[in-house]
């Protein structure tokens, strides 16, 4: 167990829907991550969170959206889904910005699988 | 921007083998943070070893090892006495001031018995 706990870890759901994928940071962490990981392919970095405010934004669809809440958990909504969202999200956390040590990095959560049919 | 080149889709060694992963980088940043990851079939995403870019000393963790040139922007990772349970994607990354990581695309590695 990494300690960032990704819900649900599978979700099916058609064309056009809306879902909402939710992270818990590992204990004392205040940035999250979400990054898109389509079949076989590289992790796409969609956005950062630090301690509530967005910290960092990239590939992220309009359509996509996300928040991160006072105890520090995180929500990635996405809408109007299309098959081509079909991919595994990740939400990491990491302590306090560069710098702080040698507990640098990345914690991943095990992900959650979407498919879109 | 920062690019993070992973020149070998894939790769298929012998058990107990040694292997090495390519990776080069750009930036123009002087301080940053490099890593390897490895994503094995279950998908979890697993930090495997990661260096300072201001440490002249290469990191090794057990059987893992990189070998860090700086200059060249270059970062290798070398598994030692491969095992079945290396079987995986590897993925070479890398962190600067701003705290995102950026991923290459990967290399699949094979350990065949």
């Amino acid at each position: 167990d990494s300690g960032v706990t990704q819900t649900p870890k599978h979700l099916i759901t058609a064309t056009g829907q809306r879902v909402t994928l939710r992270c818990s940071p590992r204990s004392g962490d205040l940035s999250v991550y979400w990054y898109q990981q389509s079949l076989d392919q590289g992790l796409q970095f969609l956005i950062q969170y630090y301690n509530g405010e967005e910290r960092a934004k990239g590939n992220i669809l309009e359509r996509f959206s996300a928040q991160q809440f006072p105890d520090l958990h995180s929500e990635l909504n996405l809408s109007s889904l299309e098959l081509g969202d079909s991919a595994l999200y990740f939400c990491a956390s990491s302590a306090e910005v560069v710098g702080s040590g040698a507990d640098y990095g990345y914690t991943f959560g095990s992900g959650t699988r979407l498919t879109v049919v | 921007a920062q690019t993070v080149t992973q020149s070998q889709p894939e790769m298929s060694v012998q058990e107990a083998e040694t292997v090495t992963l390519s990776c080069t980088y750009d930036t123009s940043e002087n301080n940053y943070y490099l890593f390897w990851y490895k994503q094995p079939p279950s998908r979890q995403m697993i930090l495997v070893i990661r260096q300072e870019a201001y440490k002249q000393q290469n990191a090794t963790e057990n059987r893992f090892s990189v070998n860090f040139q700086k200059a060249a922007k270059s970062f290798s990772l070398k598994i030692s006495d491969s095992q079945l349970g290396d079987t995986a994607m590897y993925f070479c990354a890398f962190m600067n001031r701003d705290d995102k990581i950026i991923f290459g695309k990967g290399t699949r590695l094979h350990i065949l018995p």
